[in-house]
């Protein structure tokens, strides 16, 4: 079961410029995670919002959540070439084991 | 130096051999998980444990077993019933036993079918 879903799957961009992701999911939530995997390694946490909250900011990154509407955003501001990775949203349905979506694929060129 | 650690990072598999992938954790976390990836998509759920001696099915739990005898430890065993096993898999675990925490996750294990 597939509770979350990114888009779009892949996204290019320039270094400088601003990198936005969205997410949707099915059911009710307690809070949405972010991850990011670089190609052939784990999953690095980025970043949590609980679902009474609209907003959240970590460095460069910023989250959105809608929960009328299901849906999250992370935007990565002045993307670097480093930033190039793979980003998940993750729900835990029932408030148990973390779902995770099928991911967005940000490439950044330098 | 505290974290997850999978082993090994590569692994064959001939036809209808049992191999089993490690997974140890000094984080002293309770709950602990197995994903599995396969090229261009999400992680898929096998297993999971929120304490040591139970373990509950995840969305794709046939053709694999787990165990949960130490809390460091959760052990993943690709059995022969598992017909296409070639993937990614990626071991996680998570301080507490709901979905509320973040996940810390090893670097992962590449299974591949000889």
């Amino acid at each position: 079961s597939q509770q979350g879903e990114e888009d779009p799957q892949a996204l290019s961009i320039q270094e400088g410029e601003n990198a936005t992701m969205n997410c949707s999911y099915k059911t009710s939530i307690n809070n949405l995670q972010w991850y990011r995997q670089n190609s052939g390694r784990g999953l690095v946490h980025l970043i949590l919002i609980r679902s009474n909250e609209r907003e959240k900011h970590s460095g460069r990154l910023r989250v959105t959540l809608d929960t009328s509407k299901k849906s999250s955003s992370l935007l990565i501001t002045a993307s670097r070439a480093a930033d190039t990775a793979s980003y998940f949203c993750a729900t835990a349905p029932g408030g148990t084991a973390l779902i995770f979506g099928k991911g967005t694929t940000l490439s950044v060129s330098s | 130096d505290g974290g997850i650690t999978q082993s090994p990072k590569y692994l064959f598999r001939k036809e209808g051999q049992n191999v089993t992938l490690s997974c140890e954790q000094n984080l002293n976390h309770d709950a602990m998980y197995w994903y599995r990836q396969d090229p261009g998509q999400g992680l898929r759920l096998i297993y999971y444990s929120q304490i040591v001696n139970d373990f509950q099915k995840g969305d794709i739990a046939e053709g694999y077993s787990v165990s949960r005898e130490k809390k460091e430890s959760f052990p993943l065993t690709v059995t022969s019933a598992q017909k296409n096993p070639t993937a990614f898999y990626l071991c996680a675990s998570q301080r507490g036993d709901t979905g509320n925490e973040k996940l810390f996750f090893g670097s992962g294990t590449q299974l591949s079918v000889l």
